[in-house]
């Protein structure tokens, strides 16, 4: 069982927004503003596409944001377009033990 | 830019151990500030970080996994390494090695398939 809890999958048509949940606790999500998003293509490396929450990677569409509140954090992909079909996973920083706890991964198709 | 490649024995066989070698290119893995990572993930399935590792050997690992895995580093090869001891057919896995300070990951390998069969 993964750590940070995510929606299996989420859809929406071209043009529209989408939000992707992951929910942790207070040991990881709650307390620590360190929260990162990854896209991954099949059968490729997943790309990290969020940091720090809000922060964009250069080379990153502003189509993608990322924002927080108590335990959970979302990311929301604005203007969605056919490329964005992929798998999204969260990670939050949780302290010593482990440091680095994952989603189990969201699939996001655009209709 | 920095990048990854990982290498290792892609069948291993149940209650072996499973070593895999990560070389690093474009930059030194001396380079302050940042951690060197395995991740895994199942087949058709989530990410499960496993553990990383700083140049200096400073070691953090999942605790769900520590008792099975060691990290290394060689800076001399500018590389790092994971070993994991018993294997079961559990550990079957896309195995990934990543850079990145210590609560993301911004450069990945590629990914290389373990899997564990006799």
């Amino acid at each position: 069982q993964s750590a940070l809890s995510q929606p299996a999958s989420v859809s929406g048509s071209p043009g529209q927004s989408i939000t992707i949940s992951c929910t942790g606790t207070n040991s990881d999500v709650g307390t620590y503003d360190l929260v990162s998003w990854y896209q991954q293509y099949p059968g490729k490396a997943p790309k990290l596409i969020i940091y720090g929450v809000t922060k964009r990677p250069s080379g990153v569409s502003n189509r993608f944001s990322g924002s927080k509140s108590g335990n959970t954090a979302s990311l929301t992909v604005s203007g969605l377009q056919a490329e964005d079909e992929a798998d999204y996973y969260c990670c939050s920083y949780a302290g010593i033990s482990p440091p680095l706890v994952f989603g189990g991964g969201t699939k996001l198709t655009v209709l | 830019q920095v990048q990854l490649q990982e290498s290792g024995p892609g069948l291993v066989k149940p209650s072996q151990t499973l070593s895999l070698t990560c070389t690093v290119s474009g930059g030194s893995i001396k380079t302050g500030g940042y951690y060197w990572s395995w991740i895994r993930q199942y087949p058709g399935k989530g990410l499960e970080w496993i553990g990383y590792i700083y140049y200096s050997g400073s070691t953090y690992y999942n605790p769900s996994l520590k008792s099975r895995i060691s990290l290394s580093v060689d800076t001399s090869k500018n590389q790092f390494s994971l070993k994991v001891n018993s294997v079961t057919a559990a550990d079957t896995a896309v195995y990934y090695c990543a850079r990145g300070p210590h609560d993301f990951c911004d450069f990945w390998g590629q990914g290389t398939l373990v899997t564990v069969s006799s």
